[in-house]
């Protein structure tokens, strides 16, 4: 199917795992990114990528690493996992102007 | 860094009236101000932009207005109905640098 997607829509993990959030466009649209969304802060930018290969940091990025292989795919991976890591992660994919989100991903970390 | 700033947080209206959301760049090379509804348990979804070169747009029951010198742009609903309770987000990009990395205001939780 067309669109974006996220995976997977719900994660529990322990402190100190590593976790990595799935996202995939079937666009080719250039530009992605990652955002979590939690009560009273909206959607802050953890990482963003302008195409393949180049990624660069957004509002609240520590704790995070990204990788850009291929167009279609932006992973987002959390090294060690902590409490305040618990949120709902979207993805977005944009070709010009407008951004598309994922249906996000909701991530507990116990 | 870039920041946007929306205001209020929460608002309710009684159906049928006006609603308006305020926003403030941060970020003079911004050019770019979509707003976003999202529904309870969903994503966000685009309902309204407007470019830097355009002072106002409407969309049927929706317009957004920009004011560059005073970095402002404000969302107004007219003739509210329940199907429009939702949280709106404004955001603010600069899509001539090349990043277009897109900075979102905190959210206004419209009740209706």
């Amino acid at each position: 199917d067309a669109g974006i997607t996220q995976s997977p829509r719900y994660k529990i993990t322990e402190t100190g795992r590593q976790v990595t959030l799935m996202c995939h466009q079937t666009w080719s649209h250039s530009y992605m990114f990652w955002y979590r969304q939690d009560l009273g802060h909206g959607l802050r930018l953890i990482y963003y990528s302008a195409a393949a290969d180049i990624t660069d940091k957004g509002e609240v990025p520590d704790g995070y690493v990204v990788s850009r292989s291929k167009t279609e795919n932006f992973p987002l991976t959390l090294e060690s996992a902590t409490r305040s890591q618990t949120s709902v992660y979207f993805c977005a994919s944009s070709g010009w102007t407008e951004a598309f989100f994922g249906q996000g991903t909701r991530l507990t970390v116990v | 860094g870039e920041n946007v700033e929306q205001h209020p947080s929460t608002l309710s209206v009684q159906e049928g009236d006006s609603a308006v959301i305020k926003c403030t760049y941060s970020d003079s090379a911004s050019n770019y101000f979509p707003w976003y509804k999202q529904e309870l348990g969903k994503r966000p979804q685009l309902i309204i932009d407007i470019r830097s070169n355009v002072g106002e747009k409407k969309d049927q029951r929706i317009a957004v207005t920009l004011n560059k010198t005073a970095k402002h742009f404000s969302l107004h609903i007219t003739e509210t109905q329940p199907e429009d309770s939702a949280v709106y987000f404004c955001a603010a990009s600069d899509t001539a640098s090349g990043t277009y990395k897109y900075i979102f205001g905190t959210g206004t939780r419209l009740k209706v």
